[in-house]
């Protein structure tokens, strides 16, 4: 079967550093996503990784491990705006993406 | 500036009934996609389509249909609605994979059904 695995819930402090962690089991691997979603909204695309390694985008940067099968999201300089949930996503060899259940972050002043 | 809407944003409607979620997407994408999303679960996929005429089953169609009679549009039907279908419904889009690969969502439907 197809699964994807990230934490229920996390709690951060305003201006700290907070790593959200994926780890994936699909058939077949085409990219993996990281989207955002606020209470009562869409989900908004973050990031995506095809390839080993770290992708920087100002505070957030994306790593992926394709041989692991894992992926994390790292939040710097943690904003209370960044209170939301964080989706991961993994595109499958049929070009579908897979969700993950998503991660609360709960950012405490 | 292009964007991705859905309507109605609420709907609250009684077992049995027809419903047709409406999804309008003027970024002229050739991919939609229709999503639930649940508690504790991840987005599940419906319905797709990758072009005017073209339709797919995703991951949990049953009791929900789909039409792509033109590139802006893809309205979802229940076709006898149940109350395992009370959830938030995303609509979504995509250029497709030689162009850029994010998904575009829309705002949401939020259905009940009692």
């Amino acid at each position: 079967g197809q699964n994807i695995d990230q934490p229920t819930e996390m709690t951060a402090t305003e201006g700290a550093i907070v790593q959200i962690n994926c780890t994936y089991q699909t058939s077949g691997f085409n990219g993996l996503f990281w989207y955002q979603q606020h209470a009562g909204e869409a989900p908004t695309f973050l990031s995506y990784n095809v390839l080993d390694g770290l992708e920087e985008k100002g505070r957030f940067s994306s790593f992926l491990s394709r041989s692991k099968g894992y992926s994390y999201l790292l939040l710097k300089e943690l904003q209370m705006k960044d209170s939301a949930s964080y989706l991961c996503a993994v595109e499958d060899s049929n070009y579908q993406l897979i969700w993950g259940a998503g991660t609360k972050l709960i950012i405490k002043p | 500036d292009a964007e991705i809407t859905q309507s109605p944003r609420h709907k609250i409607t009684e077992t049995g009934r027809q419903v047709t979620l409406a999804c309008h997407q003027t970024w002229n994408h050739n991919n939609m996609f229709w999503y639930r999303q649940d508690l504790g679960h991840g987005l599940r996929l419906i319905h797709y389509s990758y072009g005017v005429q073209d339709t797919n089953k995703g991951e949990v169609s049953d009791g929900y249909s789909v039409s792509r009679s033109n590139t802006e549009d893809l309205p979802l039907t229940l076709e006898s609605a149940a109350s395992s279908q009370t959830s938030v419904y995303f609509c979504a889009s995509s250029a497709g994979r030689d162009d850029s690969y994010e998904q575009y969502f829309g705002p949401g439907t939020r259905l009940t059904v009692t």
